[in-house]
């Protein structure tokens, strides 16, 4: 079954800790996000890529970086610079191209970063 | 300004009743692309119905539509029928931009709970 995959469910890091957040999609789609919620909150935009090699900055991309190498991958680091990581992090891709089904976000079932 | 507006943080429905979720939004550009997602208390989003900015019909999927009125910006999800199940956050989200992977912006949510 195509989807996103997010690994892993639950993550704990320690003060000044670089941590990566795995997302890894087999739908074939060009554009990926990754988006931080915080509790009874909406989702915030922290990066996104639209193509291989290429990523924009959200929202809130001080203390994250991330890279797409390949289409399938787009990992998320969250860096110490980041001082109030805990949040629930949300991977999600799109596809390209004219029709409904491109129109819409796919996402993870999310990670769970808490700080030690 | 807020891009995407949600008023209502919480609401209440008997089951079996309908319930209407408010989403205004705030854009310049004339082809955006509407969203609803549904976030149950599990963490992932699962998408519910998606509206163009030149669809003329409301866009509907089973239990869902979408009261589109564009002239004022408004974009509310109507739940008929409502069941148990149904209880989750729900978050409208906008699409800027021509191309599909232009970047999503999210509401901050309304809590729906149905009770019996």
């Amino acid at each position: 079954d195509g989807g996103i995959t997010q690994s892993p469910k639950y993550l704990f890091r320690k003060e000044g800790q670089n941590v990566t957040l795995s997302c890894e999609q087999n739908l074939n789609h060009d554009a990926m996000y990754w988006y931080r919620q915080d509790p009874g909150q909406g989702l915030r935009l922290i990066y996104y890529s639209q193509i291989v090699n290429d990523f924009q900055k959200g929202d809130i991309a001080e203390g994250y970086s991330v890279s797409r190498e390949k289409k399938e991958s787009f990992p998320l680091t969250v860096t110490s610079a980041q001082k109030n990581p805990t949040a629930f992090y949300l991977c999600a891709s799109s596809g390209s191209g004219t029709g409904h089904q491109n129109e819409k976000l796919f996402f993870g079932s999310g990670t769970q970063l808490s700080v030690l | 300004a807020q891009k995407i507006t949600q008023t209502q943080p919480g609401m209440f429905v008997q089951e079996k009743e309908a319930v209407t979720l408010d989403c205004t939004y705030d854009t310049s550009d004339p082809s955006y692309g509407l969203f609803w997602y549904k976030q149950p208390s599990s963490g992932e989003m699962i998408f519910l119905i998606y509206q163009g900015s030149y669809d003329q019909q409301n866009a509907t999927e089973g239990r869902y539509s979408l009261n589109f009125q564009k002239a004022r910006k408004s974009a509310n999800l109507v739940i008929s029928a409502s069941q148990l199940g149904d209880s989750a956050m729900y978050f409208c989200a906008m699409r800027e931009g021509a191309y599909n992977t232009d970047k999503l912006i999210f509401g901050t949510g309304t809590r729906l709970q149905v009770f019996p």
